[in-house]
């Protein structure tokens, strides 16, 4: 039972560059989210998805983009890198209804540098 | 606009000791509460929640949670604290009417049990 997982674990990246973060999740569930943590900061919200072909954004979207062309994958880009990208991105999932209310699912994380 | 703040960034408690992590929450609606907790290099983990009913909740590993309304917080607890309970803790927060269902997080507390 794989759960959320997330690839790459890892990535070093060069100012400017491009590159995608992959989000899977075989819990069948609605909603996606894409956070990035870092320190002292908690975790915020960049953009999540409430089902197939939907996206929104979420408190910091701003050089990120999503799609969620498959029920079960939430994709994350970037354009172009800034070192200010630097972070964990936790991708995240839940049910839309079924008494289950809230509780997020995340996977392990993905962390990027960006030089 | 939802918002968590957890005042303190650091706790240290001894093993067999009680202890407590603060959370205090702002919504325009009513709230649901939640505590995550993430270990280190790891993705977060839903720890318990509060959505209606009684005040106090109870959740994994012997932790819980009481819920104030009038004092707006939902502090984490545990009767006898242990050197594995040492991670970094989350509090959440969802208006109950809020589409998408996205948590805000506060920045997180880093519980230590010393032995």
């Amino acid at each position: 039972n794989a759960g959320v997982t997330q690839t790459p674990k890892f990535r070093v990246l060069k100012t400017g560059q491009s590159m995608t973060l992959l989000c899977a999740q075989d819990m069948n569930h609605e909603y996606m989210y894409w956070y990035r943590q870092d320190p002292g900061m908690g975790l915020r919200l960049i953009h999540y998805s409430v089902g197939e072909g939907t996206t929104a954004k979420g408190e910091v979207p701003d050089g990120y983009n999503v799609s969620r062309l498959k029920k079960q994958n939430f994709l994350l880009g970037l354009e172009s890198a800034a070192p200010s990208q630097t972070s964990v991105y936790f991708c995240a999932s839940t049910w839309e209804t079924g008494g289950r209310t809230g509780e997020l699912f995340f996977g392990e994380g993905s962390r990027l540098t960006v030089l | 606009a939802q918002s968590v703040a957890q005042p303190e960034d650091q706790v240290n408690v001894a093993e067999g000791n009680p202890l407590t992590v603060k959370c205090t929450y702002s919504v325009s609606g009513n709230p649901y509460l939640f505590w995550y907790v993430q270990y280190p290099n790891r993705g977060l983990q839903f720890l318990l929640k509060y959505i209606t009913g009684d005040n106090l909740v109870k959740g994994s590993y012997g932790f819980e949670a009481e819920f104030n309304k009038s004092q707006t917080s939902f502090h984490l607890k545990k009767p006898s604290a242990l050197v594995s309970d040492s991670a970094l803790y989350f509090c959440a927060v969802r208006d109950v009417n809020r589409r998408g269902r996205q948590l805000t997080f506060g920045s997180g507390t880093q519980l230590t049990v010393l032995p």
